[in-house]
């Protein structure tokens, strides 16, 4: 399938703010996703944005969609130590049924 | 809401042996997908369905099979357990528009 890149590790302090970065390659991209991994736990969705958005904010999330360059990122405002998790990016093409995800971006928050 | 339920949790399996995983979704959703997650290596899509009595295979089919006869259940079938099928599979469920996927908390299997 196509390609889905994501930095492997993020280290932040809290209070600091997180901006973990993602590419993806299909053109035809549709929705994309941002997943949320605690230790042990299945995937928890965070937030998703449209393809003919380019930013989106929930709280303390934003996402920001550069189209152009393929390019997505989530930033976390105000990182707390209970952010630290793994952080998949995920996309659905305008031909596919499921999601093609990143390897995941491995967040620690340090006091 | 119990949303996608996943069983078992844990399951350890010798090299031939064969089990099934059992996943059920409660949200009338149509679709539904088999994932496995290795170390390191994000999630992989083994199959998937876009309704009951249609299935799909993923980047990753080889070793198993799975069925769809009601929209809650999609099991996955392992037939001859190999070492390489060790992992956490993962079941997923979504809404067709915007692909929204709910997962369960997955199965964790080891084949030795």
């Amino acid at each position: 399938g196509e390609d889905v890149e994501q930095s492997l590790f993020l280290s932040v302090r809290e209070g600091d703010s997180s901006v973990i970065n993602c590419t993806y390659t299909d053109s035809s991209s549709t929705y994309l996703y941002w997943y949320k991994q605690e230790p042990g736990a299945g995937l928890q969705l965070l937030t998703y944005i449209f393809s003919n958005m380019d930013m989106k904010q929930d709280q303390r999330l934003t996402v920001l969609l550069n189209k152009k360059d393929k390019h997505l990122s989530l930033r976390i405002a105000d990182t707390q130590t209970g952010d630290s998790a793994i952080y998949f990016c995920a996309e659905r093409s305008n031909s596919g049924y499921a999601l093609n995800f990143g390897k995941g971006t491995s967040l620690l928050v340090t006091p | 809401n119990a949303g996608v339920t996943q069983t078992p949790k844990f399951r350890i399996l010798k090299i031939g042996q064969s089990m099934t995983l059992q996943c059920t979704q409660d949200m009338n959703h149509n679709y539904m997908y088999w994932y496995r997650q290795d170390p390191g290596m994000g999630l992989k899509l083994i199959y998937y369905s876009v309704g009951a009595g249609i299935t799909d295979k993923g980047e990753v089919p080889n070793g198993y099979n799975v069925s769809r006869s009601t929209t809650e259940d999609f099991p996955l079938r392992l037939e001859l357990a190999a070492p390489s099928q060790t992992s956490v599979y993962f079941c997923a469920s979504s809404y067709p528009v915007n692909g929204e996927a709910f997962f369960g908390q997955g199965t964790r299997l080891t084949v030795v």
